[in-house]
């Protein structure tokens, strides 16, 4: 079986351009949550798709935004970039939403895309 | 809020030294906890988890213990080997949503040969 999947692997962009990042799920997982991770701040929770539908938001400006897809493909928009920005962010899925246990809801992670914001 | 502490890198250990990282957390109520590893380049992977008081979490020679009188959840391996070296993280996550993962900052792990 297939991994998570993220695309692309590394960005360079510069201030105030946008960016989209991509992340394909294992099959058959429903839930795609996003984090983004820095030296300073370590890894932090941006937001959590289920069935096309954002269940949880972590504490990050409007600028970020995701959807979800039909195929519970997920992308992630950033715009107006800054230069604290600058981070790998990571993709998780999951195969559960609200239902089932713990052992159904464990996270499984892709290699991540490096954005760097110049 | 929920929060978790870990100890701060980066670790430096000969091979087949013991290792210990630790973790202490807050929440309320009863979370379930979790060691991540992150190898260079890559996402990161579970590990081992642990999901109520005294659970004892093992996988790849690692163990951890779900210690509620102490809220600490540290991490140990007997014997460690140069492809350990890694980024390690504790994470919870409370019973309310189990994705909704807290971290730690993570610990780096250097083991030379």
């Amino acid at each position: 079986k297939a991994g998570v999947t993220q695309t692309p692997r590394y960005l360079i962009k510069t201030r105030g351009q946008q960016v989209t990042l991509s992340c394909s799920p294992i099959s058959g997982h429903r839930s795609v949550s996003w984090y983004q991770q820095t030296p300073g701040q370590g890894l932090q929770f941006l937001f959590e798709y289920f069935s096309e539908t954002q269940r949880n938001k972590g504490n990050f400006p409007g600028r970020f935004s995701g959807r979800q897809f039909s195929n519970s493909r997920s992308e992630m928009n950033v715009s107006t970039l800054e230069l604290g920005d600058s981070a790998l962010y990571l993709c998780a899925s999951s195969p559960l939403g609200t239902q089932g246990g713990l052992a159904k809801n464990i996270q499984y992670f892709g290699a991540g895309t490096r954005l760097s914001v110049l | 809020g929920d929060s978790v502490t870990q100890m701060e890198g980066p670790v430096t250990l000969s091979e087949e030294a013991f290792l210990t990282i630790n973790c202490t957390y807050t929440a309320t109520g009863y979370p379930s906890l979790f060691w991540y590893v992150q190898y260079p380049g890559e996402g990161l992977q579970l590990l081992l988890k642990a999901t109520k008081a005294d659970d004892k979490g093992s996988n790849k020679g690692f163990e951890a213990t779900y210690r509620k009188e102490t809220t600490s959840f540290h991490l140990e391996k007997g014997s460690v080997q140069v492809s350990d070296s890694a980024v390690y993280f504790c994470a919870l996550a409370n019973a309310g949503n189990n994705r909704k993962l807290i971290w730690g900052l993570g610990t780096s792990l250097a083991v030379n040969p």
